[in-house]
């Protein structure tokens, strides 16, 4: 299957700074990324969808400019978690479809966010 | 919206027993059903899918059951194996169209006893 990745794996910041975590769609061009977040023993929850040039669309709830996300190429889109706060602390997963995989979605292996 | 529901919530079973899962979704436009696998620290793994136009799908041990009319879905896995433990995720693609969000289930943790 495709190949997604996640940078950081973890990371720990302290409250009111900001993060940012990227995901790469190694062998295939990403037309459209997922970020979800997932609590301890929950499900994954839905935060944005973005295609490649266009701005994101935020799911209901999901502050947009407390996670904003940049999808400039076929390959890259981050998520920065502005003024970070202690309920912020979650894992953080991508995921992205693309030109080869029409249906199928993969996802990144997560980023574990940790607000101090 | 589309909504999935997802049983049972926790399986255990011991090494070599069949485990099935199931879901159930409420839009009948949906035309995708993947399942992922995902191990504890890590991301979620696509292990098998299916689309509306097929009953069932195989793969080695794994298998998914498309039942379009009652609107359910299950994945089987036979001669379950320890490396087997994990929590599994059922999803729907909403709309009807192939670009289109998943819609996830609530999982289950698989316990595979030696």
């Amino acid at each position: 299957g495709a190949v997604v990745s996640q940078h950081p794996s973890w990371v720990i910041c302290k409250s009111g700074t900001s993060v940012k975590i990227e995901c790469r769609s190694l062998d295939f061009q990403a037309t459209t990324m997922f970020w979800y977040r997932q609590f301890p023993k929950q499900s994954l929850m839905l935060m944005a969808t973005s295609n490649e040039g266009s701005k994101a669309t935020y799911e209901q709830g999901v502050e947009k400019d407390k996670f904003l996300i940049n999808h400039a190429s076929l390959t890259l889109s981050t998520l920065t978690v502005t003024s970070a706060h202690p309920e912020d602390s979650s894992f953080y997963i991508c995921s992205a479809r693309g030109d080869i995989t029409h249906y199928e979605q993969y996802f990144g292996p997560g980023t574990r966010l940790t607000v101090t | 919206g589309e909504n999935v529901e997802q049983h049972p919530s926790t399986l255990s079973v011991q090494e070599g027993d069949s485990a099935v899962i199931k879901c159930t979704y409420s839009d009948s436009a949906s035309n995708y059903f993947p399942w992922y696998k995902q191990e504890l620290g890590k991301g979620p793994q696509l292990i098998i899918d299916i689309r509306s136009n097929v009953g069932e799908k195989k793969d080695q041990r794994i298998a998914v059951t498309l039942n379009k009319t009652a609107k359910h879905f299950s994945l089987h896995i036979t001669e379950t194996q320890p490396e087997d433990s994990a929590v599994y995720f059922c999803a729907a693609r909403l709309g009807g169209t192939s670009y289109g969000k998943l819609t996830f289930g609530q999982g289950t943790i698989l316990t595979v006893h030696p």
